[in-house]
């Protein structure tokens, strides 16, 4: 069965310091990853996706990703994290091309960047 | 392009009353999805329409949960009667059914649920 585990509840990063959200998950084909973001009060926002090619994925906001099909990964990350980039951050995965099958989310990580 | 399109975007409601949420997806999306979001959980997928067909509503609770999408655009949520544990937020998504997995989901902003 797919899953994903977002094995942090909370990250705290000050501004200015590199970020990682970190993602792993269990499929039995090839993935289709993705990262969204949620800001308070608002809906979701994709930000990134790893379908083939490149194991770095870069996305909106100056976040990028890594695909680590050996470690079964997809890490989120960012070189210098600002304030705003404070919201909740979800991981999804997909088994294959087909849209029928559901897409699975992780739990979510807050994020928190201190000025 | 507009987005997609929730209301209300609060209510608030006893339990064993009903309730209806709408939704209008990003024009020309032929897949649109229901969720819902308990505080501190990823989304749950409650049933997903391809054009007006239901593709997959294994996790609706159809004994109180129905969902509609007649014409294939606008899509209707409806809880009957609710209980205390359906307090959450309801997002509806839409993406397009080209290229099928491979694309995103775009949300609405979604509607918060509370059940007294």
């Amino acid at each position: 069965a797919q899953s994903v585990a977002q094995p942090e509840d909370q990250v705290n990063v000050a501004e200015g310091n590199p970020l990682t959200v970190k993602c792993t998950y269990s499929v039995s084909g090839n993935p289709y990853l993705f990262w969204y973001v949620q800001y308070p009060n608002r809906g979701l926002q994709f930000l990134l996706k790893y379908i083939t090619g490149d194991n770095l994925v870069k996305g909106s906001y100056g976040f990028e990703a890594e695909f680590n099909k050996s470690q079964t990964s997809f890490h989120l990350k960012k070189p210098s994290a600002l304030v705003s980039d404070s919201a909740l951050y979800f991981c999804a995965v997909r088994e294959g091309e087909d849209s029928n099958y559901q897409l699975i989310w992780g739990a979510g990580t807050k994020l928190i960047i201190k000025p | 392009e507009a987005g997609v399109a929730q209301s209300p975007r609060y209510k608030i409601i006893e339990k064993r009353q009903s309730v209806a949420f709408w939704c209008n997806p990003i024009s020309g999306h032929a897949t649109l999805y229901w969720y819902q979001q308990i505080l501190g959980q990823g989304p749950k997928l409650l049933i997903q329409f391809q054009n007006n067909g239901v593709v997959d509503d294994s996790q609706l609770p159809k004994d109180r949960f129905s969902a509609e999408r007649l014409k294939g655009v606008d899509s209707t949520l409806k809880i009957q009667p609710a209980k205390l544990e359906d307090s959450a937020v309801y997002l509806c998504a839409s993406s397009t059914r080209l290229a099928g997995g491979k694309n995103e989901q775009f949300f609405g902003p979604g509607t918060r649920l509370t059940v007294l």
